[in-house]
């Protein structure tokens, strides 16, 4: 079975541009939630999705940050504009309904802002 | 105060040595408990889950007191393999987000 997968894998981007990060789930996980980590920090919360519908984005820093998961498969996080404080580790999970406190995350993206 | 804090580390222990990581987690209404375990620039990997009762996994034991809010890993006879960082996770709420400690980095050397 195949596990999550993200891209890119690595991102170097200028500040105020765009960027867009992929996020496919396990198949058949309806919960796919995106963390990140910046240096020195410890992985924090950025949302929770369930299907397409947003349970929880109590965690995005601010209105720069969008995620989107259309028809409930991939989920996409767009970063407009990149500030240099964005730069981090960028990891989506995924879980079954039934056993959501166990996720499974995918290797992530590494994002630097200049 | 952090919601979930862990021993800083780095700890360095030669092969077969026992290693014992510590966390205490804030929100007393915290749900379900795990260990993770993420190697050098890997994603992060869950270790195992953490019951009240406390449990084992061959070389791996975990306690959690809910009274003290504190959860342990302890790691039996250490291997190579084990080299890592060990990252305390608990969920608090009803829609499973995960709250991190930042990790305790493990080295076991030969």
């Amino acid at each position: 079975e195949a596990g999550v997968t993200q891209f890119p894998s690595h991102s170097v981007i200028e500040k105020g541009q765009t960027v867009t990060l992929r996020c496919d789930p396990i198949s058949g996980h309806d919960n796919l939630y995106w963390y990140r980590r910046v240096m020195g920090k410890e992985i924090k919360f950025l949302l929770h999705f369930v299907k397409e519908s947003k349970q929880d984005e109590s965690g995005m820093p601010n209105n720069r940050f969008l995620a989107e998961r259309t028809g409930g498969t991939y989920s996409t996080l767009k970063v407009q504009p990149a500030e240099l404080e964005d730069s981090g580790v960028y990891f989506c999970a995924s879980s079954q309904v039934a056993r959501r406190g166990e996720q499974y995350f995918g290797p992530g993206t590494r994002l630097t802002v200049t | 105060r952090k919601e979930v804090e862990q021993d800083p580390g780095p700890f360095n222990v030669p092969e077969g040595a026992t290693v014992a990581f510590n966390c205490t987690y804030s929100n007393s209404a915290s749900q379900s408990f795990f260990w993770y375990r993420q190697d050098c620039r890997k994603e992060p990997k869950l270790l195992m889950s953490v019951y009240s009762s406390g449990n084992e996994d061959g070389r791996f034991t975990a306690q959690l007191n809910r009274a003290s809010q504190y959860i342990s890993l302890l790691i039996r006879d250490s291997k190579l393999s084990d080299s890592a960082t060990y990252l305390c996770v608990v969920n608090s709420g009803s829609n499973y987000k995960l709250t991190f400690g930042k990790g305790t980095l493990l080295t076991v050397n030969p």
